[in-house]
């Protein structure tokens, strides 16, 4: 089951530029899309969200965009810090199942100083 | 900041045997989740659970799994007869908010290896 895919497997990045995480979907059904944010030995924390009325969602440093005719979203950070380095998950949900996530297989970021 | 706990949170056992994960989530959360991370592969949704019932759940989650809300904290999961595939990452989660609001948040996780 691929409805959502991360191709990228892991990203490195300079502190202080910009990462940019891509995810892709495949079921025109989702509504809601989600970032999560995985530490070792953690669970998922939720970053960001954005729903599919709208194509463009800030908080701080982090901003996640919408192109839902290419169903396409894209997490940006700016400026990555060290502390960002983890494994971020992109999710998507219906409406009529919220809390059933179908998560990404992940990108490993790693900010180096 | 309020958290959801999981105990244990590694748990070694014998193939065929019982084993219970547990939860406590979020006390003023009303929605609760089971999720798995299979090493390697994707976190995948098992259960929900609200007003102590089940609201839906996977494919995955066979008569061998079973949960329960057996008292106004605890959240737990039963998988009956382990198999050695159901070696993974267990994660719990639970939010509150309406029928379609609220993001979910996870424990850090119980890692069941069944030899």
């Amino acid at each position: 089951d691929q409805q959502v895919k991360q191709n990228s497997p892991s990203l490195s990045v300079q502190e202080g530029r910009i990462s940019i995480l891509n995810c892709d979907y495949t079921n025109s059904m989702f509504d809601y899309f989600l970032w999560y944010k995985k530490y070792p030995a953690e669970g998922p924390t939720f970053l960001i969200s954005i729903s599919s009325i709208k194509d463009k969602n800030e908080d701080g440093r982090f901003t996640v965009f919408l192109n839902k005719s290419a169903k396409h979203l894209s997490l940006h950070i700016v400026p990555s810090q060290p502390g960002d380095s983890a494994v971020y998950f992109c999710a998507a949900v219906t409406t009529d199942s919220w809390g059933k996530l179908q998560f990404g297989a992940g990108t490993q970021v790693v900010v180096t100083p | 900041e309020p958290e959801v706990t999981q105990t244990p949170s590694h748990q070694v056992t014998q193939m065929g045997q019982e084993v219970i994960l547990r939860c406590v989530p979020i006390s003023n959360h009303l929605y609760f989740y089971w999720y798995r991370q299979i090493l390697g592969q994707k976190v995948e949704f098992l259960v929900s659970f609200y007003n102590n019932e089940i609201s839906e759940k996977s494919e995955i989650f066979d008569d061998q799994f079973s949960v329960e809300r057996p008292d106004g904290s605890n959240f737990t999961l039963k998988i009956r007869s382990t198999k050695l595939e159901d070696s993974a990452m267990y994660f719990c989660a639970s939010r509150w908010g309406t029928l379609n609001t609220g993001e979910l948040f996870f424990g850090e996780g119980s890692r069941l290896t069944v030899l």
